[in-house]
């Protein structure tokens, strides 16, 4: 069974700096990753995609990165912004399976 | 576009009662779903449909009915409330099931806190 989990938990960061969140799961035979945002009292917002064949993925200050062997995926925001502050989910998805989410990591930008 | 809309947004019940909580979307969506939130847990998921008149177990199906009547709509019940359920309830729909791929994103929509006494 796939389980997913995300470290930090919680993160409070200064404006500007470069942070890095971190996305395991324990069966690598994935077909894609996701990485979503929820606001409070918010449903979730999708990110980035990555599919199982991919590395990573950009989109504006956002990166992902995927590595399958390993298990682990990361999500880099570039320059923070008290915008960023959010929770931030990633989800995996095994062939023929519904989405596995992770716990979230809440990020606090501090202006 | 209204989304996927939620009603109610809170909810306090005790042991035993029963309830609805609405969902509906209006993006002529065939599949929708949905998830549980607890804290320092995932979302898991209650149950999904794949088109109107069909509706599959997810992960936690145990205590949960659904019905799919229409495209547009997807309730979930709770027939006798225990505290075990109290958490936050969230639909989401999409085009097809999803898989990630562009043109498959779940759109969720806003959350139903729901807090059993």
């Amino acid at each position: 069974k796939q389980e997913v989990t995300q470290i930090p938990a919680a993160l409070s960061v200064p404006e500007g700096e470069n942070l890095v969140l971190n996305c395991s799961f324990t069966d690598s035979a994935i077909y894609n990753l996701q990485w979503f945002r929820q606001d409070p009292g918010k449903g979730l917002t999708s990110l980035l995609l990555i599919q199982s064949s991919q590395r990573e993925q950009t989109s504006g200050r956002l990166n992902a990165s995927l590595d399958k062997s390993s298990g682990r995926s990361t999500l880099y925001i570039a320059a923070s912004q008290p915008g960023d502050s959010a929770t931030y989910l990633c989800a995996v998805k095994n062939y023929g399976q519904n989405f596995v989410f992770g716990p979230g990591t809440r990020l606090s930008v501090l202006p | 576009n209204a989304g996927v809309t939620q009603t109610p947004k809170f909810q306090v019940l005790k042991t035993g009662q029963s309830m609805t909580l609405q969902c509906a979307q209006d993006m002529n969506h065939e599949y929708m779903s949905w998830y549980r939130q607890d804290p320092g847990m995932g979302l898991r998921l209650i149950h999904y449909s794949v088109g109107a008149g069909i509706t599959d177990q997810g992960e936690v199906p145990n205590g949960y009915n659904v019905s799919r009547s229409t495209t547009e709509d997807f309730p979930l019940r709770l027939l006798s409330a225990a505290p075990s359920q109290t958490s936050v309830y969230f639909c989401a729909s999409s085009y097809s099931r999803p898989t990630g791929l562009a043109g498959e994103t779940q759109y969720f929509g806003p959350g139903t806190r729901l807090l059993v006494l």
